[in-house]
Parts: C-alpha cells; structure tokens; sequence
C-alpha cells in the first residue's frame, strides 16, 4: 500500500517568513494530492490539492509542487502570519475519474508555529 | 462547521467494554471514512463506505467494526479486541472537487475515547 513520509514535524519561523513542508509518497500510481490544516481544537480542513498532471499550483500565499519522477511533493507558504499557525498533513491517493470514492494516505503531520 | 458531526466529544469506558462512536452527516454524501488520529502518526484510515450498505476495510480496521445502514450515518464500534483503543476518532465524509477531480474529505469535530 501507500506510504506518505512527511517532514519536518515541527517547524517553527517569524512572521514574514517562508515556510516549506515536504512529503514523499511510496506508489507511484498515486495520482492526487491534498494538503490539510487543522488549526488547534479544530478539524482538519482541504487548503490546496494536486493532480500528478500539474507540476505547480498557486493559491494566494500558499503553492505546492510535485516532483513525480521523485516522488515528492512540498507546500510552500510565503508571508507567514501567525494566524498559519496549525498542523498541516500532506496526503497521497490513487483516484480515478470515476471513482465515488477517495481514500487518503495521510502523512505524520507538521506542527507549523509563527512567531509574531 | 455544520454538516457532519460526531457524538460524543468525550468518551470514557473501561477496558474490555465494546463502545460505539456516532456519525452523522446532512451534505448528501456517499463515501464516509473514519481515521484514528494520534500524536505523530496522522490520520491513519479504520474504514470506509462508498455507498450504503457497503464497506470496507482501511489500513488499521482490526478490533474495529462499522455499518452503513443509512447514507447519513456511519457508527463505529470499538471493540474489546482493539489493543490501544485510547485515541482521537475523527468521522468524514467526501465529495469530489470540480477543479482536480479528487475527492475533499470534510471531517467531522472528533470523539476522544479514553479506556481505563
């Protein structure tokens, strides 16, 4: 089955910085990709998702990349501001179009702190 | 953060005691997941249903059991056979996005069960 590898697990930068969280997956089937924030007490929640066609995708201040032939894939968040602060969990998923269906392969998660 | 919700938020039992985590969602969604969450692992998948009356097993599903009887709820049980059953349970249902195709997992607020 799918394994998701996913570093660091604590990150920690002051306000105004950049952020990078990476994760590594073990299928190479796998074809989506999602990033979830859980913020403290809360649940988690979708903030961006990749399909293995995409290489990059940019949301405001927050882009992933997929690196396929290695297969990795990063979160990056630009302009940090404490309100980021959360876990965030990268996953990985096989998903056919036709699919009724989406099961995730989840990584250990990154507690991501910002220091104003 | 309406739309799906789990019951009860906290839960105590004392081992070897079956216990049953609620369910519940209004989004009219088909597939339903339950994931265990513990420090450092992530979000790792017990079981899920793509359509009532139909399940199956996730990654840990041993010393768990589930039903699908209606669309809108899906109960877990937690059996006397589960071996570390003290954990946070989170509950989600999915549809897929229109833009990637893949499948956004939307989570309920959790039960933390504690057995004694």
């Amino acid at each position: 089955g799918e394994n998701v590898e996913q570093h660091p697990s604590t990150l920690s930068v002051q306000e105004g910085d950049s952020a990078v969280i990476k994760c590594t997956y073990s299928d190479s089937a796998s074809n989506y990709f999602p990033w979830y924030k859980q913020e403290l007490g809360k649940r988690p929640q979708l903030i961006i998702d990749i399909r293995s066609n995409v290489g990059e995708k940019k949301d405001q201040r927050i882009a992933v990349t997929l690196n396929k032939t290695a297969k990795h894939f990063s979160l990056h968040i630009t302009e940090t501001q404490p309100e980021d602060s959360a876990v965030y969990f990268c996953a990985a998923s096989w998903q056919a179009g036709g699919t009724s269906y989406g099961k995730l392969t989840f990584g250990q998660g990154t507690i991501l702190t910002v220091h104003p | 953060d309406g739309g799906i919700t789990q019951s009860p938020k906290y839960l105590f039992r004392k081992e070897g005691q079956n216990v049953t985590l609620s369910c519940e969602q209004n989004l009219n969604h088909d597939a339903m997941y339950w994931y265990r969450q513990d420090p450092g692992q992530g979000l790792r998948l017990i079981y899920y249903s793509q359509i009532v009356n139909d399940f199956q097993k996730g990654d840990i599903a041993e010393g768990y059991s589930v039903s699908r009887e209606k669309k809108e709820s899906f109960p877990l049980t937690v059996t006397s056979a589960q071996k570390n059953p003290t954990a946070f349970y989170l509950c989600a249902s999915s549809i897929r996005r229109r833009g990637t195709g893949g499948h956004e997992q939307y989570f309920g607020p959790g039960t933390r069960l504690t057995v004694t």
